[in-house]
């Protein structure tokens, strides 16, 4: 069975600073797909990164970045020089058929 | 506009009676899938949908049903709501890709409250 683990309830950054949001995955499929979306205090889900299972580098978005980490089954988050607007809900998912996803980390950004 | 289309965005209704929460999504995706938010828990998923005629339970989807007779539409139905049902839920769609790599696409979530 699949299972996600955020084990970061909150986390505080100060602004322009960078951040690790951490996410380990349990799967036995050698096939799947990791993914991390943003939930603003508005509510919406927000793509933010994907990576392969099968991916050599680690992805990059702009100021997110994923480590990837296959050994460790690890799939962190990185944002580098946090914004006040980076505040907010942080999931990570897991895809081999269905979506799954971790119980998420609250990040605040401190001006 | 490529999106997904939940309706009742906000819905308090009363314990035992029956309601439906409807889901959209005009991108022609094969999968769909509904969740629940809950604080500390995340979203746990209800049902998901590979295809037409096609779900599967997720991990709470105990009191729900869904149905899926057409592509675009993935309706999430209480028979007989209660109030541990109260709570904050999506559906997604996306295609199927192999090896995974596809996100999903959310809807804007309905509020739930069973009294």
């Amino acid at each position: 069975a699949q299972k996600i683990t955020q084990t970061q309830p909150g986390m505080f950054v100060q602004e322009k600073e960078a951040v690790t949001l951490d996410c380990t995955y349990d799967t036995s499929d050698p096939s799947y797909g990791l993914f991390w979306y943003k939930q603003p205090s508005s509510g919406e889900m927000i793509f933010l990164i994907y990576q392969g299972s099968y991916d050599q580098q680690n992805a990059t978005e702009g100021r997110y970045s994923l480590n990837f980490q296959k050994a460790r089954k690890s799939a962190n988050l990185v944002i580098s020089a946090s914004q006040l607007g980076d505040s907010a809900m942080y999931f990570c998912a897991m895809r081999v058929d269905d979506m799954r996803f971790g119980a998420g980390t609250r990040l605040t950004v401190k001006p | 506009e490529a999106q997904v289309t939940q309706n009742p965005r906000y819905l308090i209704t009363v314990t035992g009676k029956k309601l439906t929460v409807t889901c959209s999504q005009n991108m022609n995706h094969e999968y769909m899938s509904w969740y629940r938010q809950d604080p500390g828990l995340g979203l746990r998923q209800i049902y998901y949908s590979m295809n037409v005629e096609a779900t599967d339970k997720g991990d709470v989807p105990e009191g729900y049903k869904v149905s899926r007779k057409e592509k675009r539409n993935f309706p999430l139905i209480l028979e007989s709501p209660s109030p541990n049902q109260t709570s904050l839920y999506f559906c997604a769609s996306s295609l199927i890709a192999h090896r995974g790599g596809t996100e999903a696409f959310f809807g804007q979530g309905t509020r739930l409250t069973v009294v």
